[in-house]
């Protein structure tokens, strides 16, 4: 079983529509990390949140520290949101900045 | 942008041969990590830079090497390439007390 899990793993959405991604973990983190990666591989990281809720533009992430769980929301999905979303953890147990990674959602949105 | 850049962006070699990875991270980031995410899959923990010594290595044999320099670049560079070790090689930097971490664009690498 690995790690983190996301759910799901494909999501496809009309354009408009409100967008959840899920990401549960089953290691005690320092922080966790939201991840967007389009087409050709770069990674642009969106959020790191160790508590709480983060706000920026149309997107919100929360986390659950005791549940071990953290969502990403999309509001009003557009075409250009298309990309795989990742969700990454920074274990509490590592003294390193290693990073593991959930395998992905893949978003579709269409117009 | 993130400022972190890698090169070259893709690459072809032949089983066997050797190849090196070059990541420039962004100024003052003292902490660079490598990844290695093969298609369909979340990227995998290679090994992790600290001030220019490891500090941390995932499953990975020891052919797989690193360097990290004063000027905030490193390597990665992989010896007696294999089929398998095709994938994207993605680097990131970060100031390691702030845990944020930047990423590169990737090195598409194929072994043929």
């Amino acid at each position: 079983k690995n790690e983190v899990e996301q759910s799901p793993q494909n999501l496809t959405a009309q354009e408009g529509e409100f967008i959840t991604i899920n990401c549960s973990y089953s290691v005690g983190i320092s922080a966790l990390h939201w991840l967007q990666q389009h087409p050709g591989g770069g990674i642009v990281s969106l959020f790191m949140l160790s508590s709480g809720k983060k706000k920026h533009g149309r997107l919100i992430a929360t986390i659950n520290i005791q549940e071990k769980h953290s969502s990403l929301h999309i509001t009003a999905s557009h075409p250009r949101d298309s990309a795989v979303y990742i969700c990454a953890v920074l274990p509490s147990t590592y003294n390193t900045d290693k990073l593991i990674f959930g395998t992905g959602t893949r978003l579709q949105v269409f117009p | 942008e993130t400022g972190v850049t890698q090169s070259p962006t893709h690459l072809i070699k032949t089983r066997g041969q050797q190849v090196t990875l070059r990541c420039s991270s962004q100024s003052g980031h003292n902490t660079v990590s490598w990844y290695q995410q093969a298609l369909g899959q979340g990227p995998q923990f290679i090994f992790q830079y600290y001030r220019e010594e490891e500090n941390g290595r995932g499953n990975f044999p020891p052919r797989f090497s690193g360097l990290q320099f004063p000027n905030y670049s490193s390597e990665l560079n992989v010896n007696a390439l294999e089929l398998d070790d095709s994938a994207l090689y993605l680097c990131a930097s970060s100031l390691g007390n702030t845990r944020e971490a930047f990423f590169g664009q990737g090195t598409r690498l194929t072994v043929v």
